[in-house]
């Protein structure tokens, strides 16, 4: 069974551009959440998608925005971007049955703006 | 508000001894509790997890120990071996799907000398 996919795995942008980070959940998991890791902060919850909708979302800007296709798949959307977005996006999907929440990782996606 | 804690940033330990990472959380809602393991470059891997109506689970050399009155958990790794190095999670969330998805703590990083 393929684990959790992430594309690309690194990514150098300029401040002010804008940015798309993928992911791909483990065949059948319909949870996909994001998260931020960055050295002084640890990983931060951004937001999770459940059969094509948003269903919770922790405290980032609006610049930090996604979405989740119809396969499951999923992408993050990072507009305007700032110096201190530069962090390890995280991606990790659930299966969700309500009695279990382990997430599994992809390796992230390391972003660098300069 | 960092409502999961890991106070030591770092930990090490002998080959062969115990190591027990500490965690504290703030937030009552909470009743699963997850620990995750880090190497460098990858994502965090699924280790060991317990709900709020156990006060211990083992799996192999992994034991995790959840003390609700004092909102405090801990993982016990024993004996502990040279592959064990790398930054331990601990993550908190409320079954049946929290708004802020998990709730990480910022890791120890725990190093085994030979």
């Amino acid at each position: 069974k393929a684990g959790v996919t992430q594309t690309p795995r690194y990514l150098i942008k300029t401040r002010g551009q804008q940015v798309t980070l993928s992911c791909s959940p483990i065949s059948g998991h319909r949870s996909v959440s994001w998260y931020q890791q960055t050295p002084g902060q640890g990983l931060q919850f951004l937001f999770e998608y459940f059969s094509e909708t948003q269903r919770n979302k922790g405290n980032f800007p609006g610049r930090f925005s996604g979405r989740q296709f119809s396969n499951s798949r999923s992408e993050m959307n990072v507009s305007t971007l700032e110096l201190g977005d530069s962090a390890l996006y995280l991606c990790a999907s659930s299966s969700f049955t309500g009695a279990d929440t382990e997430a599994f990782f992809g390796q992230g996606t390391r972003l660098t703006v300069v | 508000d960092q409502q999961v804690k890991q106070n030591s940033p770092s930990l090490s330990v002998q080959e062969g001894r115990i190591s027990i990472l500490n965690c504290d959380y703030t937030n009552s809602m909470f009743d699963y509790f997850l620990w995750y393991k880090k190497y460098p470059a990858e994502g965090p891997t699924f280790l060991i997890s317990i709900s709020s109506i156990k006060d211990k689970n083992e799996d192999g050399r992994f034991t995790v120990f959840l003390n609700k009155s004092a909102k405090h958990l801990s993982l016990h790794i024993v004996p502990s071996q040279p592959g064990d190095s790398a930054v331990y999670f601990c993550a908190a969330s409320v079954l049946g799907g929290g708004a802020d998805g998990l709730t990480f703590g910022k890791g120890t990083h725990l190093i085994i000398q030979p």
